[in-house]
């Protein structure tokens, strides 16, 4: 059974449209994290949550919004989509900030 | 600033042959250092990581990577490449106050027969 859950798989969208991307994790951790990867750009780093708190923000567009609402939950709101925000995104997680890192399948946004 | 350069893009190998592929880090201080592979179309998978110790790492599959501090190095090896390991690996580094892991550019491993 997959740990880490990640929804929808695939996702299209229009420009100037707002979707959340869901990552839940069913491993007990404690950090979970949001990478993006694009044609353009090698994996990225965006955001790292600790006990359901920000600890690091790598992403300068406020567009991008984590929210915790349980402990195992990060989801990702991204509004006012542009066609640059195709990528697929990526949710990690950790047994505790700063351990090794196991990522889930990816949602894959197409932005139109 | 931590970063990474994987600096093939592309290696082929044969199967049955051996395998390297090179990472160089730089980070100021004690780096962690994880070796990933993606699948086509699928999610990353550690393969291996390296926390300070011993600078030789047993990862799955037969894969084993060499930490070298004075050259900044992270290199992966399979003594014997299978077709199954066709794939992209990704090398990637974090420092030691922060959860931000960096990766590189990536290795597209290819398999002949």
């Amino acid at each position: 059974d997959p740990k880490i859950i990640q929804k929808p798989k695939y996702l299209v969208a229009v420009t100037g449209s707002e979707k959340i991307l869901i990552c839940e994790q069913y491993l007990g951790h404690n950090a979970m994290y949001w990478y993006r990867q694009s044609a353009k750009k090698p994996l990225e780093f965006m955001f790292s949550y600790s006990y359901q708190k920000l600890m690091d923000n790598q992403t300068a567009s406020s567009r991008f919004q984590p929210q915790s609402s349980k402990k195992n939950h990060l989801d990702l709101q991204i509004t006012a989509l542009k066609p640059d925000d195709s990528a697929t995104y990526f949710c990690a997680s950790s047994h505790w900030y700063q351990d090794t890192q196991y990522f889930g399948p990816g949602t894959r946004l197409l932005v139109l | 600033a931590q970063s990474v350069t994987q600096p093939d893009a592309r290696v082929t190998v044969s199967e049955g042959a051996s395998l390297q592929l090179r990472c160089k880090y730089s980070y100021f201080g004690t780096p962690y250092l994880f070796w990933y592979v993606q699948y086509p179309r699928q999610g990353l998978q550690l393969l291996l990581k390296y926390y300070p110790g011993d600078p030789v790492v047993q990862g799955v599959n037969g894969f084993e990577a060499e930490f070298s501090k004075s050259n900044s190095s992270f290199h992966l090896r399979k003594a014997s490449v299978h077709w199954s390991d066709w794939a992209v690996y990704f090398c990637a580094v974090r420092g030691t106050n922060t959860g931000k892991l960096t990766f590189g550019d990536g290795t597209v491993l290819t398999v002949k027969p």
